[in-house]
């Protein structure tokens, strides 16, 4: 069954360093997805691309977050510099089209200390 | 109001019992819904896609009430392995939204 990869599993960072995650969308599918989720929260949306167009990243933090996928397959999202309330988990997900349900990979937890 | 709202519970069922969850959301334009399920530490799982007219997988039911603006799922015969957070998500706008979710516990 095709996945969502995603790396790495796990990240601890100091705070102020730079950080990146990695992502490999289901063969085929357009659209993809950065969440972030906090323990206790549902996921949101960090930014949302559709081929390699960015068309909602309205949530990002853009002074620090910045995602790219330049060739419309897989994706990265940096951090930098990474601050003590970004640990999180990081979902990535992807989907054939904005309005079919979407495929998680397993997620980065990511600990700033 | 928030886009998409859930009850978090925690909701502690016995096992065999009945239990139903709704969600509101307040985009009366939203094109499409889901339900996910999330085990502790791990990716939400796509469980359904709610149509207008309903739709059953085994012990599965959701519905979506269009002019009240709410979903539902309802769990039947619940078993051990049901017990997860439930998130219920629309999409509108092309932007998939998540609640909170609803925490199941089944108990023996």
């Amino acid at each position: 069954e095709a996945e969502v990869a995603q790396s790495p599993r796990y990240k601890i960072t100091e705070k102020s360093q730079a950080v990146a995650f990695w992502c490999d969308p289901i063969s085929g599918h357009a659209t993809l997805y950065w969440y972030r989720q906090i323990l206790g929260q549902g996921p949101e949306l960090l930014v949302q691309f559709q081929d390699e167009s960015v068309v909602d990243d309205s949530q990002l933090p853009k002074d620090r977050f910045s995602a790219e996928r330049l060739k419309g397959v897989d994706s990265t999202l940096k951090i930098q510099p990474a601050e003590l309330g970004d640990s999180a988990m990081y979902l990535c997900a992807s989907s054939l089209g904005p309005l079919v349900g979407a495929f998680f990979g397993q997620g980065t937890r990511l600990t700033v200390v | 109001r928030k886009e998409v709202e859930q009850d978090p519970g925690p909701f502690n069922v016995p096992e065999g019992a009945t239990v139903a969850f709704n969600c509101t959301y307040s985009n009366s334009a939203s094109q499409s819904f889901f339900w996910y399920r999330q085990d502790c530490r791990k990716e939400p799982k796509l469980l359904m896609s709610v149509y207008s007219s309903g739709n059953e997988d085994g012990r599965f039911t959701a519905q979506l009430n269009r002019a009240s603006q709410y979903i539902s799922l309802l769990i039947r015969d619940s078993k051990l392995s049901d017990s997860a957070t439930y998130l219920c998500v629309v999409n509108a706008d092309e932007k998939l939204t998540f609640g909170t979710g609803t925490r199941l516990t089944i108990i023996p």
